[in-house]
């Protein structure tokens, strides 16, 4: 069954480095997401991406946070001077051109701690 | 008032019970309403998805959404234990954003 497929699984980081997340969605799928998951907390959304641009983004996507489709197979997630607060499970989903509205597939889930 | 509210539970019940879930929210715009089951360490995953009011069944799963009262559920029959996962609401009013509950945290004891 295909599957999102995201690494790295945990990433461990100082402050005020800068981070890349990486996600393969399932091949022919054409909408892209990030979402996020503060321990503890709901899962929020941060931002989508089609057709090669970002087509909605949250409050919490601002100018740290950038994403990219840089080649057929690949989404990124670069999160720039990271503070204590980024740290998260970071998820990345993918949907089909003719998928219903919310019939998003998650990867695993991308930790990332900053310390 | 929060834009998607979920009792976080945690629910205990034995195999076999019905799990009863529901989730309460303020945006009248939301039209598509999904359920997605979380394992521990794993991403969310569809479960079910109800599009207006109405109910939806498949399975052992019942979706109910009740525009009118902004007020939606999940049930589950003759739960068993592999049932045990965090679930969570979803809305969205049709973009691309979707809006989660906090999840329900469910354990079926064998």
């Amino acid at each position: 069954e295909p599957e999102v497929t995201q690494t790295p699984s945990h990433q461990v980081t100082q402050m005020g480095q800068e981070v890349i997340l990486r996600c393969v969605p399932i091949s022919n799928h054409l909408y892209f997401y990030w979402y996020r998951q503060i321990l503890g907390q709901k899962v929020e959304f941060l931002v989508s991406f089609y057709n090669n641009e970002i087509s909605e983004k949250s409050e919490i996507f601002d100018d740290q946070f950038s994403v990219e489709r840089p080649d057929g197979s690949n989404f990124t997630l670069k999160i720039r001077s990271t503070k204590l607060e980024d740290s998260a499970m970071y998820f990345c989903a993918s949907k089909s051109s003719w998928s219903v509205t919310g019939e998003l597939f998650f990867g695993e889930g991308s930790r990332l701690t900053v310390l | 008032q929060k834009e998607v509210e979920q009792d976080p539970g945690p629910l205990s019940v034995p195999e076999g019970a019905i799990v009863s879930l529901n989730c309460t929210y303020s945006n009248s715009a939301f039209q598509y309403f999904m359920w997605y089951r979380q394992y521990s360490r794993k991403g969310p995953e569809l479960l079910m998805y109800t599009y207006s009011s109405g109910n939806k069944e498949d399975g052992r799963f019942t979706a109910q959404v009740d525009k009118s009262s902004k007020y939606i559920s999940l049930f589950i029959r003759d739960s068993q234990p592999s049932d045990s996962a965090t679930y969570l609401c979803a809305m969205s009013p049709g973009n691309y954003k979707l809006s989660f509950g906090a999840g329900t945290t469910v354990t079926v004891r064998a």
